[in-house]
């Protein structure tokens, strides 16, 4: 049974293109967030949902949006992609207190042609 | 911002061999701390995490790590590899002053050779 479970695994499509990423948890966990990783594994936040409340918005192109139709989901849109969005887009929950780690997804990796 | 960094891009030890995988912080206050680990392929697995108390933090897979406040230092260890433990290594702290971002360093990619 899978904690954080994000769909499609891959996605290749063209520039131009909008697509979206789906992510749950299980876990009741009251914050969820997207982050990016590129080609040299570096790890940036993208956002979070805290309670269907954004609380972070990292200076992200505004082509990439996040919806949370409740807490246990948060999906990303993307308009117009670009090549530069190809990288691996992880989901995460945790509880949103200080001390708690993150659980993540397995990842979604992006190849814009 | 909280931040931390690793120095090593990239660690290889032999199978048996103690390991060690640095990282340092820069945080104003009390830093809460944390490794995970990254497979091929996989999401990040959360492995340790440092909040009070107890210097040496022991967490899964025999991996541990020590707090040192004077050194402002996290180090991850492991007393004898596996060549099951070659993976990414990510250290990372809960920024307290920007939304409990959690930020990570740049990763270390450890292999142990049999």
């Amino acid at each position: 049974d899978t904690a954080v479970s994000q769909t499609p695994k891959y996605l290749v499509t063209q520039m131009g293109n909008d697509k979206s990423i789906k992510c749950e948890q299980n876990l009741g966990h009251d914050t969820m967030y997207w982050y990016k990783q590129d080609s040299k594994k570096f790890l940036k936040i993208m956002f979070s949902y805290n309670n269907k409340e954004l609380i972070i918005n990292e200076t992200v192109p505004n082509r990439f949006s996040p919806k949370s139709p409740d807490k246990a989901h948060l999906n990303l849109h993307i308009n117009s992609l670009e090549l530069g969005d190809s990288a691996v887009y992880f989901c995460a929950s945790s509880q949103r207190h200080r001390t708690g780690e993150l659980f993540f997804g397995e990842g979604s990796r992006l190849t814009v042609l | 911002a909280q931040s931390v960094a690793q120095p090593e891009d990239q660690v290889n030890v032999a199978e048996g061999n103690p390991l060690t995988v640095k990282c340092t912080y820069s945080v104003s206050g009390n830093p809460y701390l944390f490794w995970y680990v990254q497979y091929p392929n996989r999401g990040l697995q959360f492995l340790l995490k440092y909040i009070t108390g107890d210097n040496l933090v022991k967490g899964s897979y025999g991996f541990e790590a020590e707090f040192n406040k004077s050194q402002t230092s996290f180090h991850l260890k492991k007393p004898s590899a596996l060549v099951s433990d070659s993976a990414l290594y990510f250290c990372a702290v809960r920024d307290v002053y920007n939304n409990n971002d959690m930020r990570f360093g740049a990763g270390t990619r450890l292999t142990v050779k049999p």
